[in-house]
């Protein structure tokens, strides 16, 4: 079963520019995240997905931040215009809906390692 | 709100040693509690969870009980290996399916031979 992957790996662009992230879940996992550490932060929440919905999305920090599911398979997360302090490592995760027990088994992402100059 | 709390690293050992990473929480209900790790290169990695007090999370060699008296989820090993060097996440989740995860801010472990 192939994992979480998330593209680019890297990306470095400067001030002011748009830049788009990719998240692809694990086949069938209808939740899907997206979280981001900065600079040897704790990991922080940005958003969640139900298949396509968007369940909570209260970690995004402001509107320059515009996150996508269409048709609840692959996410897109955009940030326009990028500013400095957006630099970090955004970690995308999915998980099966409705996880009977508890316990909420998220698969990560290697991450898309962001550099805003 | 809820919040996770880890020992601050970077942590360095030599082979064979104990190892403990604190990690303590606060939240309210019944939150699930997670280890994640986060080798050289790749992504985070659920190592153990547990989902109810007194529960012990285990894999690996790593252990982790749940302490409901403490708010506390420390992860151990008895004997730590070079292989073990990575980034320790400690995380809870306040659902029971679904919820996001709430990391502390990672514990950097690096075990020399």
């Amino acid at each position: 079963e192939a994992g979480v992957t998330q593209f680019p790996s890297h990306s470095v662009i400067e001030k002011g520019q748009t830049v788009t992230l990719r998240c692809d879940p694990i086949s069938g996992h209808d939740n899907l995240y997206w979280y981001r550490r900065v600079m040897g932060k704790e990991i922080k929440f940005l958003l969640h997905f139900v298949k396509e919905s968007k369940q909570d999305e209260s970690g995004m920090p402001n509107n320059r931040f515009l996150a996508e599911r269409t048709g609840g398979t692959y996410s897109t997360l955009k940030v326009q215009p990028a500013e400095l302090e957006d630099s970090g490592v955004y970690f995308c995760a999915s998980s099966h809906l409705g996880l009977a027990g508890g316990g909420n088994e998220q698969f990560f992402g290697p991450g898309t390692r962001l550099t805003v100059l | 709100g809820n919040s996770v709390t880890q020992m601050e690293g970077p942590v360095t050992l030599s082979e064979e040693a104990f190892l403990t990473i604190n990690c303590t929480y606060t939240a309210t209900g019944y939150p699930s509690l997670f280890w994640y790790v986060q080798y050289p290169g790749e992504g985070l990695q659920l190592l153990l969870k547990a989902t109810k007090a007194d529960d012990k999370g285990s894999n690996k060699g790593f252990e982790a009980t749940y302490r409901k008296e403490t708010t506390s989820f420390h992860l151990e090993k008895g004997s730590v290996q070079v292989s073990d060097s990575a980034v320790y996440f400690c995380a809870l989740s306040d659902l029971p399916a679904g919820g996001k995860l709430i990391f502390g801010q990672g514990t950097e472990l690096s075990v020399k031979p």
